[in-house]
């Protein structure tokens, strides 16, 4: 059964600081990895999906990698600004096709002004 | 362009009663359509998933049900409510490509 571990839970920095979320999952046989945004009580925001056969995605000043064989991804934020506090949420999809995601428990980020 | 939405946004139940969260899908046809549960300190959980109409894939044992009476309407429901269906539920949806987008969920409290 897939797991997937975010740390920290929670990370507050001042802003401009150069930051990394990670996540790891235990079973490397993942189709795609994804990381979503989520804001206080709202729905989720897609922030980049990296597929199983690639290394890394950017976009802006975010920047997430990929490491398959060993379980581990990691969202690097460039320059945060306030506007960047939310919740981050890591997930992993087994299959292709049908986005069954597996999530982790997220990192709650607050970039202080 | 596609939207989802997502209602009611806010609910409050008693428990034994019974519920329904409706999400319905524009801009596109046949799209994978998904309910997932987030509970108070736990991650986001699969609960449902749907490829076409009358097709329902459960992922986790519950007290919960869904439906998907027309290519772009997918419905969760419950006869009866325990204290534990209790959480934020979010209706997404996926259309070919590996894009999930979600609604901006459902807040039910059950007491």
């Amino acid at each position: 059964k897939q797991e997937v571990t975010q740390i920290p839970a929670a990370l507050s920095v001042p802003e401009g600081e150069n930051l990394v979320l990670n996540c790891s999952f235990t079973d490397s046989a993942i189709y795609n990895l994804q990381w979503f945004r989520q804001d206080p009580g709202k729905g989720l925001t897609s922030l980049l999906l990296i597929q199983s056969s690639q290394r890394e995605q950017t976009s802006g000043r975010l920047n997430a990698s990929l490491d398959k064989s060993s379980g581990r991804s990691t969202l690097y934020i460039a320059a945060s600004q306030p506007g960047d506090s939310a919740t981050y949420l890591c997930a992993v999809s087994g299959v292709q096709g049908a986005q069954k995601l597996v999530f982790g428990q997220g990192t709650r980020l607050t970039i202080n002004p | 362009s596609q939207t989802i939405h997502q209602w009611p946004a806010t609910l409050v139940q008693p428990v034994g009663s019974p519920l329904s969260l409706e999400c319905t899908v524009e801009g596109t046809s046949n799209p994978n359509l998904y309910w997932y549960r987030q509970a108070a300190g736990r991650g986001l959980q699969l609960l449902f998933y749907s490829v076409g109409i009358g097709q329902i894939s459960s992922e986790v044992p519950q007290n919960l049900s869904a439906s998907r009476p027309q290519d772009r309407q997918f419905i969760l429901s419950s006869k009866k409510l325990l204290l534990s269906d209790s959480g934020f539920y979010l209706c997404a949806w996926t259309s070919g490509g590996n894009t999930i987008y979600f609604g901006e969920g459902s807040w039910l409290t059950v007491v």
